[in-house]
């Protein structure tokens, strides 16, 4: 089957630095990415993981290991408006392009 | 460049009735997808076409959901006649080539009285 699992929920402070963990058991692989949605809003591409290591872009970074099934989303210098759920979702190793989704991290950032 | 957009946002039917929903991609963006989120789920996996081609609909969920491309542009997904349980928040997004990022809709929100 396919299974992705994210905490629920996180909290954090504003300029602090927070990590949402992710772990996958796919058939195959093929791609994780992290999108963010805030309520009622589209979700919107952060960024894409394809081999391991650590893909930075501004304040976001997203980490990847295969063998682990894992990955982490890195969120720096929190500002308010970080506060949205933050997507983990997964390429199948197999012919289609579909998307397959963690049930997404709800993250509240405070003053 | 404008982005992918639904319509409507909101439609509220009686189980039974028939509800079509639109979508329209990124100018250009031969792949599209569809996708939906009931309620406390995560989002999954509908359908995905290249241009007016399906090239993937295992995630359709039964006989009572049809989806179109005619012409390779906008996109309808009918559902007919309408049950309690396809309540939910229907995404649509699309990429300009398979292996890119897709770009979502804000969604349409589905509720079936």
């Amino acid at each position: 089957g396919q299974n992705i699992d994210q905490p629920t929920e996180m909290t954090a402070t504003e300029g602090a630095i927070v990590q949402i963990n992710c772990t996958y058991q796919t058939s195959g692989f093929n791609g994780l990415f992290w999108y963010q949605q805030h309520a009622g809003e589209a979700p919107t591409f952060l960024s894409y993981n394809v081999l391991d290591g650590l893909e930075e872009k501004g304040r976001f970074s997203s980490f990847l290991s295969r063998s682990k099934g894992y990955s982490y989303l890195l969120l720096k210098e929190l500002q308010m408006k970080d506060s949205a759920s933050y997507l983990c979702a997964v390429r199948p190793g197999d012919s289609s392009y579909k998307l397959i989704f963690g049930s997404g991290t709800r993250l509240l950032v405070r003053p | 460049e404008a982005g992918v957009t639904q319509f409507p946002s909101h439609s509220v039917i009686e189980k039974g009735q028939t509800v079509t929903l639109r979508c329209d991609p990124i100018s250009g963006h031969d792949n599209l997808y569809w996708y939906r989120r009931v309620m406390g789920k995560e989002i999954k996996f509908l359908l995905h076409f290249v241009k007016e081609s399906k090239q993937d609909e295992s995630g359709m969920p039964n006989n009572r959901f049809l989806a179109e491309r005619t012409g390779g542009t906008y996109s309808t997904l009918k559902v007919q006649p309408a049950e309690l349980e396809d309540s939910g928040v229907y995404f649509c997004a699309s990429a300009d080539t398979a292996g890119q990022p897709q770009h979502f809709g804000d969604g349409t929100r589905l509720s079936i009285l």
